[in-house]
């Protein structure tokens, strides 16, 4: 059975720095892996989505990476803002026929 | 830029009463799921639907949740009696492909 885990389960940085997420999963038969970022009392936004034949994704100051064999994943948030704060979601798919596994998220506060 | 809309925003209601939740979808999106995501955790599927078809709804708790799309395009879920542990927030998606776009969501508090 898929796990998702993200460690830490939050995680406070000075506004500038450069910082990584990170997204464990047990089973590394995966179809695509995806990055939500979850704003307080709100739904979830798609950031980034890294097919399984696909080594990393970047979008704007957001890089995510995947490692299949270690069944690791990485968002790396580059010269962090205090609108970066938010919890961030991975999710993983087993495949186009199944439904998405959640890891519980990263909450991150951007002090300014 | 097309959003997924759901009402109510909040809801608070007393256990056994009965309570529902409406979703719109992003128009053209065939595929609908209903989530319930509580507080610290990731969110769980609770039912999918393709068009008006259910196509998983392994996780929905029948003996109270209901879940419809009867024409295919919005959708209510439905939890009747209501308990204490069903508090949590209620997310709906829809999806073109394999990005699913998500509404608000319904934060219920059952008392």
């Amino acid at each position: 059975k898929q796990e998702v885990t993200q460690i830490p389960a939050a995680l406070s940085v000075p506004e500038g720095e450069n910082l990584v997420l990170n997204c464990s999963f047990t089973d590394s038969a995966i179809y695509n892996l995806q990055w939500f970022r979850q704003d307080p009392g709100k739904g979830l936004t798609s950031l980034l989505l890294i097919q399984s034949s696909q080594r990393e994704q970047t979008s704007g100051r957001l890089n995510a990476s995947l490692d299949k064999s270690s069944g690791r994943s990485t968002l790396y948030i580059a010269a962090s803002q205090p609108g970066d704060s938010a919890t961030y979601l991975c999710a993983v798919r087993r495949g186009s026929n199944y439904q998405l596994i959640w890891g519980a998220g990263t909450k991150l506060i951007i002090k300014p | 830029e097309a959003e997924v809309a759901q009402s109510p925003r909040y809801k608070i209601t007393e256990k056994s009463q009965a309570v529902a939740f409406w979703c719109d979808p992003i128009s053209g999106h065939a595929t609908l799921y209903w989530y319930r995501q509580i507080l610290g955790q990731g969110p769980e599927l609770l039912v999918q639907f393709q068009d008006e078809s259910v196509v998983d709804d392994s996780q929905l708790p029948k003996d109270r949740f209901s879940a419809e799309r009867l024409k295919g395009v919005d959708s209510t879920l439905k939890i009747q009696p209501a308990e204490l542990g069903d508090s949590a927030m209620y997310l709906c998606a829809s999806s073109l492909d394999e990005t699913q776009y998500f509404g608000p969501g319904t934060r219920l508090l059952v008392l």
